[in-house]
């Protein structure tokens, strides 16, 4: 099983739509979650963290099951400007000193 | 406001020749990183340095050398370029790395597109 899994898309949603996907992380010591965007041919960005009991950042909203080892985001009232490339991020105990584990990124096409 | 300066932003270089790629935050953090993002394989760490002084290897550091030249600054070097290393390539900081519990983000640099013929 890959540690950090995330359907790739790419997911063609209505400007206005909600729209929620998933990632699941392989280690259960896993600390730490993100979310990160990514615009075409540029860096990654932080979008937000993942606590545990759930956050949400206006149209944005993360979650965190341990039990079942996933992370989710739920973007409501998509804008045109939403569309990139979201990375899921887990933060283990591999790789020595942050151990930052990045998902392949799942593609979301907002469409007007 | 820089945040993470990186330089080059584009090279192309011929197999077996050596660069080094430049990096340099500006944001007082103490950690930096190395990554490399290739098509279908997401971002994996090449080197890290957890703090000034210290540098550790990560996920895939073969055919790199990593300089950390003082807490600003940290460079990646490769000796003998091959075409397997034609990637982007993105340097990160946190203010908080090392072998604690910590939810610091990284920041990235806007990446150097290197090509090897």
């Amino acid at each position: 099983r890959k540690e950090v899994e995330q359907d790739p898309g790419p997911f063609n949603v209505p400007e206005g739509a909600t729209v929620a996907f998933n990632c699941t992380y392989s280690n259960s010591a896993s600390q730490s979650f993100f979310w990160y965007r990514q615009d075409c041919r540029k860096e990654p960005k932080l979008l937000m963290s993942v606590y545990s009991s759930g956050n949400e950042d206006g149209r944005f909203t993360a979650q965190l099951n341990r039990a079942s080892q996933y992370i989710s985001l739920l973007i409501r009232d998509s804008k045109l400007s939403d569309s990139a490339t979201y990375l899921c991020v887990v933060k283990g105990v591999n790789l020595g000193a942050d151990g930052l584990t990045f998902g392949k990124g799942t593609h979301l096409i907002i469409q007007p | 406001n820089a945040g993470v300066t990186q330089t080059p932003k584009f090279q192309v270089l011929k197999t077996g020749q050596s660069m080094t790629l430049q990096c340099a935050q500006d944001m007082n953090h103490n950690s930096m990183y190395w990554y490399r993002q290739d098509p279908g394989m997401g971002l994996r760490l090449i080197y890290y340095s957890a703090s000034e002084g210290t540098t550790d290897k990560g996920e895939v550091p073969n055919g790199y050398n990593v300089s950390r030249l003082n807490k600003r600054e940290f460079s990646l070097r490769l000796e003998s370029a091959a075409p397997s290393q034609t990637s982007v390539y993105f340097c990160a900081s946190s203010e908080l790395g090392g072998r604690v519990f910590s939810n610091q983000p990284q920041h990235f640099g806007d990446g150097t597109r290197l090509s090897i013929l």
